[in-house]
């Protein structure tokens, strides 16, 4: 049952910590994505990555870290620079290559204590 | 500054009439679009897309419609159901940058 598995579904940050959420497909996409929905904005590209051990900053970059060590995997960091990390996470994945139709994860909710 | 603009933050429609959701792009690049629908604490799921070779698109009671002199797409529901409401977002691309730009979205409301 291929798809893309975001963990964890809710998770809570507390001031200067950094907290990394889980992004995992067997979809054997290439390119994988972060997004990040706040009310009102809609989409945010955070980062994105094309291949194995390459990405691109998104729009809203800073303060957010990723690494793509496998095909499979695509990590995201908020780090203790990132103000306001207070949002809905979404991942996603692509054949990548031009074929720009993206599979979505679930999302994890992150909240700031 | 915003590439991919939805205007309308919400949308009302009785069920059973036409729902009409509409977006307009600034970047002359965009070469590929598509719709997606979005419940909440879920993730958005795919629902139609368009290349800039075409002006319409059409899968079962969706239909999108591109405008590249205007620089304006609408997605047309026909007829609407009370399972259409939902938050729906306009997306862009350049073909092979695989970056995708989306819009704040519109939420669609489905009266009965």
């Amino acid at each position: 049952d291929g798809g893309i598995t975001q963990s964890p579904k809710y998770l809570f940050r507390k001031e200067g910590q950094n907290v990394t959420l889980s992004c995992e497909q067997n979809l054997n996409h290439d390119a994988m994505y972060w997004y990040r929905q706040d009310p009102g904005q809609g989409l945010r590209l955070i980062y994105y990555s094309q291949i194995v051990n390459d990405f691109q900053k998104g729009d809203i970059a800073e303060g957010y870290s990723v690494s793509r060590e496998k095909k499979e995997s695509f990590p995201l960091t908020v780090t203790s620079a990132q103000k306001n990390p207070t949002a809905f996470y979404l991942c996603a994945s692509s054949i990548g290559g031009g074929e720009e139709k993206l599979f979505f994860g679930s999302g994890t909710q992150l909240s700031v204590l | 500054d915003q590439q991919v603009k939805q205007n309308s933050p919400s949308l009302s429609v009785q069920e059973g009439r036409i729902s009409i959701l509409n977006c307009d792009y600034t970047n002359s690049m965009f070469d590929y679009f598509l719709w997606y629908k979005k419940y909440p604490a879920e993730g958005p799921t795919f629902l139609i897309s368009i290349s800039s070779i075409k002006d319409k698109n059409e899968d079962g009671r969706f239909t999108v419609f591109l405008n590249k002199s205007a620089k304006h797409l609408s997605l047309h529901i026909v007829p609407s159901q009370p399972g259409d409401s939902a938050v729906y977002f306009c997306a862009a691309s350049v073909r092979g940058d695989d970056k995708i730009i989306f819009g704040k979205g519109t939420r669609l409301h489905i009266l009965p």
